[in-house]
């Protein structure tokens, strides 16, 4: 099952775009990625999910290159609010589900 | 809907204790899985269900039994619980569709301390 690296922590500032970058080298031909955002105390939400090129909806976009190696979230102007931990996970799928795995995920941190 | 419930909220355990924590779902799902989070880390899958009746054994199954009776139910039994186990606990559900499964739908979690 593809594994995941994304960086530890990134920072930004209200009104910037924050761009998370996910590695999956390994990433099978049927696996689909997905984001996930985490609050303290709360459970992971779902944010988006793609399969190659580029998705959008009213929270953020994903960048998919041709070799689907890696994914790109992109956060449009961010808001405090969206100071969170970023799980990018590859490979729903109902053949796989057993060896689902996310990573330890990215802490963003949006100051004023 | 109310979505994805979890019971208790927080429990505390002794070593050796067993419990059981509960988790429902009303969106009728087919998907349901445990999965563990321990401090700073992602989340661990400990056993998943892919339809009433049916289970199977996520990355650390060790300590831990499920029973998928119904479609809405999902419990998660620790038989004898040990220190290693202090965590938070998230159920989750998943609707498949095209064999492409689509988003996860968490729980609020509960938080495990065994002393």
């Amino acid at each position: 099952l593809a594994k995941t690296t994304q960086p530890i922590s990134m920072d930004s500032y209200e009104g910037q775009e924050v761009n998370i970058t996910c590695s999956h080298n390994n990433i099978a031909t049927n696996d689909y990625i997905t984001w996930y955002q985490q609050f303290p105390s709360q459970g992971p939400r779902f944010i988006i999910q793609g399969y190659k090129t580029k998705v959008t909806n009213e929270v953020a976009s994903l960048f998919i290159p041709a070799d689907r190696k890696s994914s790109t979230l992109s956060l449009p102007r961010v808001s405090l609010s969206d100071t969170a931990v970023y799980y990018c996970l590859v490979g729903e799928r109902a053949d796989s589900w057993g060896k689902l795995q996310f990573g330890a995920g990215t802490q963003v941190v949006v100051t004023p | 809907n109310a979505g994805v419930t979890q019971t208790p909220k927080f429990q505390v355990l002794k070593t050796g204790q067993s419990m059981t924590l509960q988790c429902a779902q009303d969106m009728n799902h087919e998907y349901m899985s445990w999965y563990r989070q321990d401090p700073g880390m992602g989340l661990r899958l400990i056993h998943y269900s892919v339809g009433a009746g049916i289970t199977d054994q996520g990355e650390v199954p060790n300590g831990y039994n499920v029973s998928r009776s119904t479609t809405e139910d999902f419990p998660l039994r620790l038989l004898s619980a040990a220190p290693s186990q202090t965590s938070v606990y998230f159920c989750a559900s998943s609707y498949v569709r095209a064999g492409v499964t689509y988003e996860q739908y968490f729980g609020p979690g509960t938080r495990l301390t065994v002393t």
